[in-house]
């Protein structure tokens, strides 16, 4: 019964390799996200996804790809993976957003750590 | 958007009241604070969000002044399981929430 959920749970690979990593949510939710957390704990959003609609790109490189094949389901895509890649990558879902609303809870997912060598 | 400034680091033991203060010193009207918690290899946890006064649930206490420039997240009888990373977030839309450095909270026994 898990909420939201990510695969694969660890990631290591080359530089130069392209990889993907999944997330499903089975809570309903309209609205999903990738977050990125390096190794200083910083965590930053990288994009958000409202009903298969890319709302957010927060300046990540073109290398990034986000594909929402329905409201379930948030892909990302890295291609010519780099160093600076190695992170842990959040994905995490809330209800739909609407402007001047309310803040949603958002629910992350358990991370990706990717480690690019 | 509003910026958060919170202690990097709080040590307590075990069945001690903790209290986190978060400094928002120009959040905006619309904007309300949430706190996430979030434990080593896991992705944050929602704990409380409130926009004025006092707001309570089953796991913590959230105070905010009339001013609104600051807040202070209580956990009451901490545990060891509560030795956590703390980010106080402040914000009027869930996907324009920044996650600071948060507060590194330490519980012994």
């Amino acid at each position: 019964d898990t909420a939201v959920s990510q695969t694969p749970k660890y990631l290591v690979t080359q530089m130069g390799n392209d990889k993907s990593i999944k997330c499903e949510q089975n809570l309903g939710h309209d609205t999903m996200y990738w977050y990125k957390q390096d190794s200083k704990k910083f965590l930053k959003i990288m994009f958000s996804y409202n009903n298969k609609e890319l709302i957010i790109n927060e300046t990540v490189p073109n290398r990034f790809s986000p594909k929402s094949p329905d409201k379930a389901h948030l892909n990302l895509h890295i291609n010519s993976l780099e160093l600076g890649d190695s992170a842990v990558y959040f994905c995490a879902s809330s209800h739909r957003l609407i402007r001047g609303g309310p803040i949603y809870e958002l629910y992350f997912g358990p991370g990706t750590r990717l480690t690019v060598t | 958007l509003a910026k958060t400034t919170q202690p990097i680091s709080m040590d307590s033991y075990e069945g001690q009241e903790v209290n986190i203060t978060c400094s928002h010193n120009n959040i905006a009207t619309n904007d309300y604070i949430t706190w996430y918690q979030q434990f080593p290899s896991q992705g944050p946890r929602f704990i409380i969000q409130g926009y004025k006064t006092k707001v309570t649930n089953e796991v913590a206490s959230l105070f905010i002044p009339a001013d609104r420039k600051s807040s202070t997240l209580s956990l009451p009888r901490v545990s060891l399981s509560d030795t956590a990373v703390y980010y106080c977030l402040v914000g009027d839309r869930t996907d324009k929430l920044i996650f600071g450095t948060g507060t590194r909270l330490q519980v012994f026994p």
